[in-house]
């Protein structure tokens, strides 16, 4: 079975600063993965996601994610962050199933 | 598109009553639907997973008897919260995925407490 991990429980960022959320899967094929962000009270959204092809995905809101097979992984990164971006972030790993399998969330503060 | 609606999105109940909560996808079939359990500040656990007209299939230590789940039709799914008890209170979310597609988009959720 798939699972993921997110080692950071909570990382604070200025305003403006870069931002980096480390996710570690284990999965014995080529895995689907996926990173979503959740707003206090509210779903998930997804922000990127990386089935195939290209190893630097692109996402919404500026976030982009680099698979990399050889240390099975999957960060998310953000050049800039705004005071918007402060939330909770998962990442996850799907099997042919359709089953996602979460990681622990990594909860986002931004200060001004 | 792809969008997934879940109603109520707040629910408050006595111990001991049973709580329908809703999922639809409203402008694609989902022919799989997932319902997931949220605690405060934990992450999502799935609880089961429906195919429309099968029955659901229940992740580990989930009671299919107390979380009653149906998938009659492509566009709706329900998960039935039988006789409530207080720790039965989480957030419940589903999510809905099309035939042949490996992404889920999810409801935005429903806050159940259980006084």
């Amino acid at each position: 079975a798939q699972s993921v991990t997110q080692p950071d429980i909570h990382i604070t960022v200025s305003e403006g600063a870069s931002l980096e959320l480390r996710c570690n899967y284990s999965y014995g094929a080529t895995p689907y993965l996926f990173w979503y962000v959740q707003s206090p009270g509210q779903g998930l959204q997804l922000l990127l996601k990386y089935f195939s092809g290209d190893t630097l995905v692109q996402g919404i809101k500026g976030f982009e994610a680099e698979f990399k097979r050889s240390q099975s992984s999957f960060n998310l990164r953000k050049p800039s962050v705004h005071w918007s971006d402060a939330a909770e972030y998962f990442c996850a790993v799907a099997a042919g199933d359709y089953k996602l399998s979460f990681g622990a969330g990594t909860t986002v503060t931004v200060r001004a | 598109g792809a969008v997934v609606s879940q109603h109520p999105s707040r629910v408050i109940c006595k111990s001991g009553t049973s709580v329908k909560i809703e999922c639809r996808s409203l402008d694609f079939q989902a022919t799989t639907m997932f319902w997931y359990r949220q605690f405060p500040k934990q992450s999502l656990m799935l609880m089961a997973t429906s195919n429309e007209g099968s029955k659901a299939t229940y992740e580990q230590g989930v009671e299919k008897d107390k979380f009653l789940i149906n998938h009659a039709s492509l566009t709706l799914s329900t998960l039935t919260v039988t006789s409530a008890h207080p720790e039965d209170s989480s957030f419940y979310i589903c999510s809905a995925a099309a035939g042949g597609q490996n992404e889920q988009f999810f409801g935005p959720g429903t806050r159940l407490t259980v006084l």
